[in-house]
């Protein structure tokens, strides 16, 4: 089955100052990548995602990137805001009835 | 729209004994998943409904875990016995879309802790 490695575990940044978080996916199938942001308390909640036809993709302050050679994608948040400080996972799928595989997830502290 | 409803928010019991969560979609939203979030890992699918039949139980502990979602609207995820390391938030999440995870409604979740 897809597993996603996710990086850092933990990430610590100043205001207005870039945060990149990385992972990695083993099943070479996975062809959509979402990316969740949960606040203390609440259930995930998606931001951002990409299919694997695109390289890049961005909203706002948020983008991500693909690279589906080496099985990596991104997401990068620039200008961070407080309000940014909470736990992102990173996820993979196949698609369709596919199950989405999250990663281990990463907690983002932007200091103001 | 109303989002996701789960309760109870929180439960606490001891280990042996049995739990129910109950889970609301949002309407219209044919598929159905629970989740399990133990303490700083990301989800982890059970099981996922569409409609009233079951896509994918894979990672359901059937010998103590029991799901159904009645007339494809409402779910109930049940544990018997309970063990402790069934401590975690159980999410429930919605979609009107098959499995991709866009279009995915999280609820806030039911903390276990079971002791």
């Amino acid at each position: 089955g897809e597993n996603v490695e996710q990086h850092p575990s933990t990430l610590s940044v100043q205001e207005g100052d870039s945060a990149v978080i990385k992972c990695t996916y083993s099943d070479s199938a996975s062809n959509y990548f979402p990316w969740y942001k949960q606040e203390l308390g609440k259930g995930p909640q998606l931001i951002i995602d990409i299919r694997s036809n695109v390289g890049e993709k961005k909203d706002q302050r948020i983008a991500v990137t693909l690279n589906k050679t080496a099985k990596h994608f991104s997401l990068h948040i620039t200008e961070t805001q407080p309000e940014d400080s909470a736990v992102y996972f990173c996820a993979a799928s196949e698609g369709g009835y596919q199950k989405v595989t999250f990663g281990i997830g990463t907690k983002l502290q932007v200091i103001p | 729209e109303a989002g996701v409803a789960q309760s109870p928010r929180y439960k606490i019991i001891e280990k042996r004994q049995s739990v129910a969560f109950w889970c609301n979609p949002i309407s219209g939203h044919a598929t159905l998943y629970w989740y399990q979030q133990i303490l700083g890992q990301g989800p982890k699918l059970l099981i996922q409904f569409q409609n009233n039949g079951v896509v994918d139980d894979s990672q359901l502990p059937k010998d103590r875990f029991s799901a159904e979602r009645l007339k494809g609207v409402d779910s109930t995820l049940k544990i018997q016995p309970a063990k402790l390391e069934d401590s975690a938030v159980y999410l429930c999440a919605s979609s009107l879309s098959t499995g991709t995870g866009r279009g995915y409604t999280f609820g806030s979740g039911t903390r276990l802790t079971v002791v």
